[in-house]
């Protein structure tokens, strides 16, 4: 199975900030990344799909990037409801796996 | 765009069996793979298992593999989990969840709301 790594667990960030979330495959997953925000009592919300696609409706102050087995999300100028958990998952192949998740908290 | 709606989570004793049920709309079903894909109080989120639009290939967790089986109802828009010798480490937040392509490894863009399953004696 593969592994997903996500860095940092958590982080602290003030609105108008830019944070930037690192997830490590175990392998080469050939860009099969995707990352999902999380809010409490909504459902999971898909942002980028195959590591720099943005969802339709997303606001381009998301964006990721990456190749081979590292990969990032990066959201320009926090906005008061982008403090959530975020994960990256692989689909390169089953089973599909989820990193742990990191929390972008406020400071 | 499209919605997902899950049924069936309850609170089950350790070992015995429990369905769960998604019922789809405002897409075309048939074109997706579908997935389930749960959530652990406090913990992540955990992929669970999958199927492709038209059934040929199915895969699961290595946690559940065995236990659990997921089916799918083309003509009624609708998916099955069927979860057999449950545990407490099966406690969580079920979601039904559309994959954006007809495989099963892919993105996830249409998430329901999940149904909860509580396992305790």
């Amino acid at each position: 199975d593969i592994q997903m790594t996500q860095s940092p667990s958590s982080l602290s960030a003030s609105v108008g900030d830019s944070v930037t979330i690192t997830c490590r495959a175990s392998q080469n997953i050939l860009k099969f990344l995707h990352w999902y925000q999380v809010t409490p009592g909504k459902a999971p919300k898909l942002l980028v799909y195959t590591t720099s696609n943005l969802q339709t409706g997303v606001p381009p102050r998301f964006s990721g990037s990456g190749s081979g087995t590292q990969y990032t999300l990066t959201v320009n100028s926090l906005q008061p409801e982008d403090f959530a958990t975020y994960y990256c998952q692989q689909s390169y192949s089953t089973p599909i796996t989820f990193g742990g998740g990191t929390r972008v908290e406020v400071k | 765009e499209g919605q997902l709606v899950e049924s069936g989570g309850v609170l089950v004793q350790p070992g015995r069996s429990l369905r769960l049920s998604c019922a789809a709309s405002g897409f075309t079903f048939d074109d997706y793979a579908i997935h389930w894909v749960r959530q652990t109080p406090g913990k992540g989120l955990e992929w669970v298992a999958g199927i492709s639009r038209n059934s040929v290939e199915i895969a699961y967790a290595d946690s559940v593999k065995g236990r659990f089986t997921t089916y799918r109802d083309n003509v009624n828009n609708s998916l099955f989990l069927q979860m057999n010798r449950l545990g407490p480490e099966d406690t969580a937040l079920y979601y039904c969840v559309k994959g954006r392509v007809a495989a099963v490894a892919n993105g996830l863009d249409i998430w329901g709301h999940g149904t909860m399953v509580v396992v305790s004696s």
